[in-house]
């Protein structure tokens, strides 16, 4: 049984483009959440899904982040625009059911570079 | 404003002896606390969790400890071994589907 999957595990982008991050959730887990990292900080909570609809974004900055989690296909983490600011490693994890921790499942990570 | 404080970046300890990984929060509220280890080029795993009802949980050799009057808990892991080389998150939650407020992690080095 795979674990989360997330591609690219690096990408580099310069200022103004759109960064597009993937995430495949274990198999038979429909609960995603994505987290990001900054340098030198702990993660932080961006965005929780699950198929086909957003539950919690309180974590996601208000302009050029966006996120879905389609009924096919992996989750996506889209930045548009990406300033210097964004360069950061995101996680995403994923669960069977609602659940924010015991049994949610980090996968290994995109570490977004913004020259 | 950090709810979840880990004040000590790095931390190195001879394999075998004890580790001790702090943590302190702000949020009363938090009644949920996590402890994971993340290894470089992986994602956190989780490694143990306490609930604010109980003072102490133990999994093998890992135990954390929570003082609720201090704010404060604390993983201790022993005997350490050179596997438990890694960053170690302290996070906290208001109730069990609540979202996760992670620390900024402690680096431990097991020293041969």
């Amino acid at each position: 049984n795979a674990g989360v999957m997330q591609n690219p595990r690096h990408l580099v982008r310069r200022r103004g483009q759109e960064a597009r991050l993937r995430c495949s959730p274990m198999k038979g887990h429909s609960h995603v959440y994505w987290y990001r990292q900054l340098p030198e900080e702990g993660l932080k909570f961006m965005v929780y899904l699950q198929k086909e609809n957003i539950i919690d974004e309180s974590g996601m900055p208000k302009e050029r982040f966006s996120a879905e989690f389609p009924k096919e296909g992996p989750s996506i983490l889209r930045i548009q625009q990406v300033v210097r600011g964004d360069s950061a490693a995101y996680f995403c994890a994923s669960s069977p059911s609602p659940s924010w921790w015991s049994e949610q499942f980090f996968g290994p990570g995109t570490r977004l570079t913004v020259l | 404003d950090q709810q979840v404080k880990q004040n000590s970046p790095s931390l190195s300890v001879q394999e075998g002896r004890i580790s001790i990984l702090n943590c302190d929060y702000t949020n009363s509220m938090f009644d949920y606390f996590l402890w994971y280890k993340k290894y470089p080029a992986e994602g956190p795993t989780f490694l143990i969790s306490i609930s604010s009802i109980k003072d102490k949980n133990e999994d093998g050799r890992f135990t954390v400890f929570l003082n609720k009057s201090a704010k404060h808990l604390s993983l201790h892991i022993v005997p350490s071994q050179p596997g438990d080389s890694a960053v170690y998150f302290c996070a906290a939650s208001e109730n069990r589907d609540d979202k996760i407020i992670f620390g900024k992690g402690t680096r431990l080095h097991i020293l041969p």
